[in-house]
């Protein structure tokens, strides 16, 4: 199984700020990476799929990048409704794994 | 508008059984595979089980295998998760998803509201 190791599982930061999420795939995932972000109390929502692209509604101040075993989700200038958990998944081969989440705070 | 709405979830005793339904909306369903995921109270996702959009094949994670299902009933647009055998560990809350077919890569698109499964006696 691919296993996908998050960092940080937690991180505060203050609006307006930029952050960056990384994700280490335990093999080469070819791109095949997905970015989900998760509210308190809500159904996860699709950010980014193949590594880069950007779902249809996303703002752009989202972006991924990375290839390999090595992803970042990067957040322009947080807005008040990023703080929220976001979780990276293998999208390569099953079983679809995901990554241990990490939490955006208000600082 | 592309809608997943759960039910069939609750409290049931280890050991025993219980079926998720979920009807799909918004799209045509079968043109779609489609999967759930769970999430542990305050834990993070776990994929569940993967269904074609034909219902011809199945995926399963080591977890469950062998002790869940995933069904479809495209007339009905309508999926379907029997659960047996259930465990402490199974107690989540279970989320239908869409696989959209990008190819080369799954993932979830849309997410149903979730339905809470709670495995205890």
């Amino acid at each position: 199984d691919i296993q996908m190791t998050q960092s940080p599982t937690s991180l505060a930061a203050s609006v307006g700020e930029s952050v960056t999420i990384t994700c280490l795939a335990s093999e080469d995932i070819y791109g095949s990476l997905v970015w989900y972000q998760q509210k308190p109390g809500k159904s996860p929502q699709l950010l980014i799929y193949g590594a880069t692209i950007l779902e249809d509604g996303i703002p752009s101040r989202f972006s991924g990048s990375g290839s390999d075993t090595q992803y970042s989700l990067k957040i322009n200038s947080l807005q008040p409704e990023d703080f929220a958990s976001y979780y990276c998944q293998n999208g390569l081969s099953t079983p679809w794994t995901f990554g241990g989440g990490t939490k955006l705070e208000l600082k | 508008e592309v809608q997943l709405v759960e039910t069939g979830g609750g409290l049931v005793q280890p050991g025993r059984s219980l079926k998720l339904s979920c009807v799909a909306s918004g799209f045509t369903f079968n043109n779609y595979w489609m999967s759930w995921t769970r999430q542990a109270p305050g834990k993070g996702l776990e994929w569940v089980a993967s269904i074609t959009n034909s219902g011809g094949s199945t995926y399963y994670p080591d977890s469950v295998k062998g002790r869940f299902t995933i069904s479809r009933d495209n007339a009905q647009n309508t999926l379907y998760l029997q659960m047996n055998s259930l465990r402490s560990e199974d107690t989540a809350t279970y989320y239908c998803t869409r696989d959209p077919g990008y190819p080369g890569i799954a993932l979830f698109d849309y997410w149903g509201q979730g339905v809470m499964v709670t495995v205890s006696s």
